[in-house]
């Protein structure tokens, strides 16, 4: 069936330094994938998303690719802060006869070390 | 406007008891989803909910599990008999037409079975 793959599960970074998470997907019609942020004992919020037809998007210090060819997307955090440490969850969705298929991947734990 | 709101915030009961566990979704949200996460784990699907189709079930993991959603708003999920292993956060998202949209999820129902 589909899945989602997320790596790597747990990423520690000095602030300042990028963070770059990754995902594969397995359905190739695939053609939503966003990202939410989980902070410690609050509700998953989307932060960034991208759609199969755009290759990258940006807004400020995070950022989205897209390979659909390969079946894979990442998110990129720059100069990372204390307060980007949470549990990052990416997920790959389509429209399919009527109903939807949307899977998450696993989750990455990411520290900022200050 | 207002959120996406769960109740109860959290919920202890005893092993054989049922539980049943409210959300309500965002105003003219016609999709509707339940995951389960237990601690520091990811976000595992239950059923979706959209507009007046027939759930998508094929997430809940036994019987015991059911929900309903009347009138296209309110939904209730209900675990019979409910378990030890059943311990979780219970989260609830609604999205504004199908699974190609932002998810906004609720703060969850923690489910405590001793």
């Amino acid at each position: 069936g589909e899945n989602v793959e997320q790596h790597p599960s747990t990423l520690s970074v000095q602030e300042g330094d990028s963070a770059v998470i990754k995902c594969t997907y397995s359905d190739s019609a695939s053609n939503y994938f966003p990202w939410y942020k989980q902070e410690l004992g609050k509700r998953p919020q989307l932060i960034i998303d991208i759609r199969s037809n755009v290759g990258e998007k940006k807004d400020q210090r995070i950022a989205v690719t897209l390979n659909k060819t390969a079946k894979h997307f990442s998110l990129h955090i720059t100069e990372t802060q204390p307060e980007d440490s949470a549990v990052y969850f990416c997920a790959a969705s389509k429209q399919s006869s009527g109903t939807y298929k949307y899977i998450f991947g696993t989750g990455t734990r990411l520290k900022v070390l200050a | 406007g207002a959120g996406v709101s769960q109740s109860p915030s959290n919920k202890v009961t005893e092993k054989g008891k049922d539980v049943e566990l409210r959300c309500d979704p965002i105003s003219g949200h016609t999709a509707l989803y339940w995951y389960r996460q237990s601690l520091g784990q990811g976000l595992e699907f239950l059923i979706y909910f959209q507009g007046n189709s027939a759930p998508d079930k094929s997430g809940l993991p036994s019987d015991r599990f059911s929900a309903e959603r009347t009138g296209g708003s309110v939904s209730t999920l209900t675990i019979q008999r409910t378990q030890q292993e059943d311990s979780a956060v219970y989260l609830c998202a609604s999205s504004l037409d199908s699974g190609v949209d932002t998810q906004y999820f609720g703060p969850g129902t923690r489910l405590t079975v001793l």
